[in-house]
């Protein structure tokens, strides 16, 4: 089955603490981003990548880190991570960045800082 | 600024009536605009998409309309049914920026 997997889905941690949320498609995506949502903010881009070894920055990048080391695989990385960091993050890919492309979405990962 | 606006937070509908979603935007760059649903404790899913050239797109109960010149796009769900209750995402391609542009998303209520 055709999809974007997350992990973990929950989380609760302390502020300071590093962690990362896995990110893995099995569809061959060459385009993967990160995204979080937040109450009457709507969804908002972190990072993304075109490929392998190409990230770049979305809208709210600050406090967070991102590597393409394998196509399939986009793992988001808080070295340390405060409350306000606290949101549901959603991962997705496309075959390519193109102008009619769709985005695929994982499940999420509602994490919390305290 | 957001270039993307969903007025609405939420709106209710009786099943079987029209629903129609509203979304504004502001860069006249964009170039394609999609839909998303969203229900609780799931990822988005695509619905339905329209590009910048056309002004109408169908796809069975779901029509998306798209007026350039006010910079407006509408959803419009008819019958609307239980299902479809969830939350519902206007984003935009183009206009400079890499990925989408999601406006803050509107709660449709569908009421038996």
């Amino acid at each position: 089955e055709a999809q974007v997997t997350q992990n973990p889905r929950y989380l609760i941690t302390v502020t300071g603490k590093k962690l990362t949320v896995t990110c893995s498609q099995n569809m061959n995506h060459e385009y993967m981003s990160w995204y979080r949502q937040d109450p009457g903010l709507g969804l908002r881009q972190i990072y993304y990548s075109m490929n392998v070894e190409v990230t770049d920055k979305g809208d709210v990048p600050e406090g967070y880190k991102v590597s393409r080391k394998e196509k399939r695989n986009f793992p988001l990385i808080l070295e340390s991570p405060s409350p306000n960091q606290t949101s549901l993050y959603f991962c997705a890919s496309s075959p390519y960045r193109a102008t009619n492309e769709k985005l695929f979405f994982g499940s999420g990962t509602q994490l919390s800082v305290l | 600024d957001q270039q993307v606006k969903q007025n609405s937070p939420s709106l209710s509908v009786q099943e079987g009536r029209i629903s129609i979603l509203n979304c504004d935007y502001t860069n006249s760059m964009f170039d394609y605009f999609l839909w998303y649903k969203k229900y609780p404790a799931e990822g988005p899913t695509f619905l339905i998409s329209i590009s910048s050239i056309k002004d109408k797109n169908e796809d069975g109960r779901f029509t998306v309309f798209l007026n350039k010149s006010a910079k407006h796009l509408s959803l419009h769900i008819v019958p609307s049914q239980p299902g479809d209750s969830a939350v519902y995402f206007c984003a935009a391609i183009g206009g400079g920026a890499d990925g989408l542009t999601f406006g803050k998303g509107t709660h449709l209520i569908i009421q038996p």
